[in-house]
C-alpha cells in the first residue's frame, strides 16, 4: 500500500523557473493538503482541496497554484521559483469522516532548492 | 499569539529515561488530538490519536488530554535511540478542513 506518493523527491531550480510537485494518493481519501516545512516554522498549509474540483488558500498561497485533477491526484506549482520558495514540501491527504478519519497522511517530501 | 504553542526544544535525554512532551492550545473547540512522529528526512507518521479528554495508551506511548487546562501531553517510557525524532502535536474540530500543527519538538535519545 503505498499511501501518499510525492514526486520529485529532491529538486535544485534556477530563480525564475517554474516546475510542478506531484501528488497521488491510493487511500481514496476525499482531502488532500500541500504544505511547506521550514525550520522554525513548523508545517504551514500552502493549499488545499476538500474534494475534486475545489480548492482553497491555506496559510502561504503567494507564488503557487494548485490542481486537483482527480480524486487521487493533487499537483502544486511554482510559476516562477524564489530563493524564499526553497524548503520542503509535503503532500498529505485525509479521509474527513468521524473519529479516525480526523487523521493526516503525509507523503515522504520534496526538496526543493531555489538558487 | 499561535492556537498552539510547542516548545522546540532540542530534547536530550538519556536511554531508558521518560519523556514527556506537551503543547497547549487556545480553541477550546478541539475534539481530535494526534501527535505525528518526524525522522529527519522522512514525513511526519501519525503515533497517536485521541478524541476529547484522557488517557490513551499504546505500548510505551501514552497520549493524554486535559481539556479543562487545554493542554496535552506524550509519555514515552523506556526510551529508546530509535525515538529520537521530531514530535508533532496536531488538532482539530470535527468537520475542519484543517489541522492546527504545533511547531514540533526534536528529541534525542542518548544511549
Amino acid at each position: 500500500n503505498a499511501g501518499v506518493t510525492q514526486t520529485p523527491k529532491f529538486q535544485v531550480l534556477k530563480t525564475g523557473q517554474s516546475m510542478t510537485l506531484q501528488c497521488a494518493q491510493d487511500m481514496n481519501h476525499n482531502s488532500m493538503y500541500w504544505y511547506r516545512q521550514d525550520p522554525g516554522m513548523g508545517l504551514r498549509l500552502i493549499y488545499y482541496s476538500a474534494s475534486e474540483g475545489t480548492t482553497d488558500k491555506g496559510e502561504v498561497p503567494n507564488g503557487y497554484n494548485v490542481s486537483r485533477l482527480n480524486k487521487r491526484e493533487f499537483s502544486l506549482r511554482l510559476e516562477s521559483a524564489a530563493p524564499s520558495q526553497t524548503s520542503v514540501y509535503f503532500c498529505a491527504s485525509r479521509m474527513m469522516t468521524t473519529g479516525t478519519g480526523n487523521t493526516i497522511y503525509f507523503g515522504e517530501g520534496s526538496w526543493l532548492t531555489v538558487v | 499569539q499561535k492556537e498552539v504553542e510547542q516548545d522546540p526544544g532540542p530534547l536530550s535525554v538519556p536511554e531508558g529515561a521518560i519523556v514527556s512532551l506537551n503543547c497547549t492550545y487556545s480553541n477550546s473547540a478541539f475534539q481530535y488530538f494526534m501527535w505525528y512522529r518526524q525522522y529527519s528526512r522522512k514525513g511526519p507518521e501519525l503515533l497517536m490519536y485521541t478524541y476529547s479528554s484522557g488517557n490513551k495508551e499504546d505500548g510505551r506511548f501514552t497520549a493524554q488530554v486535559d481539556k479543562s487546562s487545554k493542554y496535552i501531553s506524550l509519555f514515552i517510557r523506556d526510551s529508546q535511540p530509535s525515538d529520537s525524532a521530531t514530535y508533532l502535536c496536531a488538532m482539530t474540530v470535527q468537520g475542519a478542513q484543517k489541522l492546527v500543527f504545533g511547531q514540533g519538538t526534536r528529541l534525542t535519545i542518548n544511549p
